[in-house]
């Protein structure tokens, strides 16, 4: 157990629909970081933040979006859901910020479907 | 810019024979190099990783891993496979102090014979 939670588990929704994943960082950590994993694509970095704040961005389309709160949790919103968004969506959480020596801890996933 | 490439999508050993699941990257400055691992239905979990400290990294789970510059490689090898090892494994490449900007390989799906 990474410590690190998302919720839900599966999500199961139509095209063209939004939702909504959280994230729970282990006790302490300030980042939080979003990736998807599909079969075609494999893993991408998606969004990074940090107390807050976003701080790096990946291949993150513009229907997605994100933000941390003051607790800390995050939450990552997908809309206008298209089929090729069926993937894995992993949340990461390290304690603070690049170039320290700390790792990044990988949440369970959330599995997305859009039929 | 980074890149990882894994060789092999698909890896089988017998039981206790060699692991080596090979990883080469690319990077036009000084790298961190990764390795973690994702058992079915789990999240990723990190095995073992390279910070330059020293080129022959020891992980978990008996797993180790040599950084070698001039081949640009870091290949992660178990001297002797059992079956809970059976998993998917991902290489993986940063910066050096900029690990925000990790970049996975397509992972390597090592099967384990009895």
């Amino acid at each position: 157990d990474s410590g690190v939670t998302q919720t839900p588990k599966h999500l199961i929704t139509a095209t063209g629909q939004r939702v909504t994943l959280r994230c729970s960082p282990r006790s302490g950590d300030l980042s939080v970081y979003w990736y998807q994993q599909s079969l075609d694509q494999g893993l991408q970095f998606l969004i990074q933040y940090y107390n807050g704040e976003e701080r790096a961005k990946g291949n993150i389309l513009e229907r997605f979006s994100a933000q941390q709160f003051p607790d800390l949790h995050s939450e990552l919103n997908l809309s206008s859901l298209e089929l090729g968004d069926s993937a894995l969506y992993f949340c990461a959480s390290r304690a603070g910020l690049a170039g320290s020596s700390d790792t990044q801890y990988f949440g369970p996933g959330t599995r997305l479907t859009v039929l | 810019a980074q890149s990882v490439t894994q060789l092999g999508s698909h890896v089988s050993v017998s039981e206790g024979a060699l692991v080596l699941l090979r990883c080469n990257y690319s990077s036009s400055v000084p790298p961190y190099l990764f390795w973690y691992v994702q058992y079915p239905n789990q999240g990723l979990q990190l095995l073992l990783k390279y910070t330059s400290a020293a080129t022959l990294v020891k992980g978990i789970n008996g797993f180790e891993a040599e950084f070698k510059k001039s081949e640009t490689s870091f290949h992660l090898t178990k001297p002797s496979a059992h079956m809970r090892d059976a998993a998917e494994y991902f290489c993986a490449v940063s910066p050096m102090n900029r690990d925000d900007k990790i970049i996975f390989g397509k992972g390597t799906r090592l099967h384990i014979l009895p």
